[in-house]
């Protein structure tokens, strides 16, 4: 089945800066690629998210990148602010009939003011 | 997206008793996911539920232990039986949605077993 690895577990940037969180696959059939954010107490909310027929996304201050052949893709986060701060968890799944999502380990962003 | 509510939305429990999870959806699906989420650690699959045929389950999930119903396209239960402090986590279902069946999530339920 599908592994997904994700890295780094804990990130701490300053209010401005950018956040990169990186994933990588291992099933060459996967072609979907969601990003969730967990806030404390809540569920996960979808962010963002790419198909394989496609190399990078844009939704204002978030992006995706995808790398299908070194089978990784990647969260960009630009100009954090301390709103940010969350689990943030990728995931992949090969879109089916019957989707079943994949997930990576999550990333604790801490953006300090 | 989707409207997804579910009930209750956290519970404290003694071992040996058991919880049933509530989750109703604002409009009609196909197909109801639920996970459990342990302290800290990221999402896992618990079973499938389709409307009017038995749930699907993942691997180290049994009905017994997560017996699953589904009536309708709106609405879906998940009992926790026989619970141990090993059971404390969140439960949180969720639904395909969108152009390309997005997966939308519950706000969850927190549970903890003493």
């Amino acid at each position: 089945g599908e592994n997904v690895e994700q890295h780094p577990s804990t990130l701490s940037v300053q209010e401005g800066d950018s956040a990169v969180i990186k994933c990588t696959y291992s099933d060459s059939a996967s072609n979907y690629f969601p990003w969730y954010k967990q806030e404390l107490g809540k569920g996960p909310q979808l962010i963002i998210d790419i198909r394989s027929n496609v190399g990078e996304k844009k939704d204002q201050r978030i992006a995706v990148t995808l790398n299908k052949t070194a089978k990784h893709f990647s969260l960009h986060i630009t100009e954090t602010q301390p709103e940010d701060s969350a689990v943030y968890f990728c995931a992949a799944a090969f879109s089916g009939s019957a989707r079943q999502l994949t997930f990576g380990s999550g990333t604790q962003l801490t953006v300090l003011p | 997206s989707a409207v997804i509510s579910q009930k209750p939305s956290r519970d404290i429990c003694q071992r040996g008793t058991s919880l049933t999870i509530q989750c109703q959806v604002d409009s009609q699906v196909t197909m109801m996911f639920w996970y459990r989420q342990q302290p800290g650690q990221s999402l896992t699959l618990i079973a499938t539920a389709n409307q009017g045929s038995e749930a699907t389950y993942e691997s180290g999930f049994v009905i017994d232990k997560f017996p699953i119903s589904r009536p309708n396209l709106t609405f879906s239960t998940l009992t926790v039986s026989n619970m141990s402090p090993e059971d404390s986590s969140i439960y949180l279902c969720s639904v395909d949605r969108g152009q390309y069946n997005e997966q939308f999530f519950g706000p969850g339920t927190r549970l903890t077993v003493l």
